[in-house]
């Protein structure tokens, strides 16, 4: 079946700590973003990639760094210097951007302890 | 930077009764998209609508856009215990550049 696909769903990470959030999809996109998503404040964009190799910086990026070494692959780094990283991570894919639907992974929910 | 911003932000009704949401933006677009976020899941595609379209259905399903207004309404009739969830609304980024760009969404609840 083709999708798209987060792991792990729930991740811990204690203060000073990078962790990596995986996102692979198998729908042959050239497009793929990474959004967090607090309660109640909406999806915000942290990083996008239109093509293998190539990454741009969304609104929220500090903080957060990313790879695009293969097409199916766009995994999202936590870095110790996100301040707030306690947060529901989303990753998605699409064709050509916006002009068409995208399609979303399950979420990480990740949580600093 | 958010385009599109849903009205209102909570909605409660009964079963059997019909759901109307609606979403503003700020800029000219391509099309627009709206989406379902079950609590603590991804989000699911539920319908596309295009700048040169005025409505457009899906099962249970009618969206409206008025671009001279820069506004979307979703409408869900004969709403479903299981139509319980988050609705946010896409749009492309402002700029021009095809970056689905979402809302602050509209909580829905579904009484049975």
């Amino acid at each position: 079946d083709g999708g798209i696909t987060q792991s792990p769903k729930y991740l811990f990470r204690k203060e000073g700590q990078n962790v990596t959030l995986s996102c692979e999809q198998n729908l042959n996109h050239d497009a793929m973003y990474w959004y967090r998503q607090d309660p109640g404040q909406g999806l915000r964009l942290i990083y996008y990639s239109q093509i293998v190799n190539d990454f741009q910086k969304g609104d929220i990026a500090e903080g957060y760094s990313v790879s695009r070494e293969k097409k199916e692959s766009f995994p999202l780094t936590v870095t110790s210097a996100q301040k707030n990283p306690t947060a529901f991570y989303l990753c998605a894919s699409s064709i050509q951007g916006a002009r068409t639907e995208a399609f979303f992974g399950q979420g990480t929910r990740l949580t600093v302890v | 930077s958010q385009q599109g911003e849903e009205d209102p932000q909570a909605l409660s009704i009964q079963e059997g009764e019909n759901a109307t949401m609606n979403c503003s933006y700020k800029t000219s677009i391509n099309n627009l998209q709206w989406y379902r976020q079950n609590s603590g899941r991804g989000l699911v595609h539920l319908i596309l609508i295009r700048s040169n379209e005025r409505e457009k259905h899906s099962g249970r399903l009618r969206v409206t856009l008025d671009t001279s207004k820069k506004s979307s309404s979703l409408l869900i009739t004969a709403s479903r215990a299981a139509d319980t969830a988050s609705y946010f609304c896409a749009t492309d980024r402002s700029g021009g550049s095809y970056i689905p760009t979402f809302g602050r969404g509209t909580s829905l609840i579904v009484h049975p």
